[in-house]
């Protein structure tokens, strides 16, 4: 069963840093690209940023260039969020989601979401 | 401003079909596929339909899914009350190069 598990969710204030991780389980997961995708309570959602399957190939929003940096371990079966500068308006539930595709170009068909963690940005 | 507009709701009774339009431009869905997630508040989205009109096993086949030049529409047939939730098509753009979501639709079955 394909499990994804977020964590590092919580309170900062704004300037200040967080790093999210998602656990991968139930899968090959070195195989893969990633993605985060946030959601204001209350609103739509929105990607933040993918990573291939070998961290060749990077992207992300930009609302977020320059102050977040996605990474991964495949031998930890893990995806990373550091978010720094952190700004009220990052405040939202982020998801990470898996992708049946190597790169991240092939698409946005994400097949399996983690649950979420609040992420929180206030003095 | 979402890159994608889908209408904020949509509504309709027990048995019925209702359709979900979501609109874009040559960048997004006119050169690319349309996939739609379901969301029921609180939990986690659901791949729903990918690849404009491809549906992952365990959805029922009262979901289907089109795409027509910049545009696509999620229809759902026989609708159950279960069926209540937001509704979002997501697409790459090559401008942006990144996916983009629509605003998504909430869906009200009364």
């Amino acid at each position: 069963e394909v499990q994804l598990v977020e964590s590092g969710g919580g309170l900062a204030q704004p300037g200040r840093s967080l790093r999210l991780s998602c656990a991968a389980s139930g899968f090959t997961f070195q195989d893969y690209a990633m993605h985060w995708v946030r959601q204001v309570p209350g609103k739509g959602l929105e990607w933040v940023s993918g990573i291939s399957w070998n961290s060749g190939d990077i992207v992300y929003a930009d609302s977020v260039k320059g102050r977040f940096t996605i990474s991964r371990d495949n031998a930890k079966n893990s995806v990373y969020l550091q978010m720094n500068s952190l700004r009220v308006e990052d405040t939202a539930v982020y998801f990470c989601a898996k992708t049946p595709h190597s790169i991240v170009a092939a698409g946005t068909r994400f097949d399996y979401w983690g649950q979420g963690t609040l992420v929180t940005v206030s003095s | 401003q979402s890159v994608l507009t889908q209408p904020p709701s949509a509504s309709a009774t027990p048995g019925q079909r209702v359709t979900i339009s979501c609109f874009g431009g040559n960048s997004n869905i006119g050169s690319n596929t349309v996939n739609w997630y379901q969301q029921v508040p609180g939990t986690a989205p659901k791949l729903l339909i990918f690849g404009n009109f491809q549906r992952p096993s365990g959805v029922p086949d009262r979901f289907s899914g089109s795409r027509s030049g910049t545009s696509a529409s999620l229809a759902i047939s026989g609708l159950q009350s279960e069926d209540e939730a937001d509704y979002y098509c997501a697409t790459w753009d090559d401008s942006l190069n990144g996916p983009v979501f629509g605003g998504g639709t909430k869906l009200t079955v009364l």
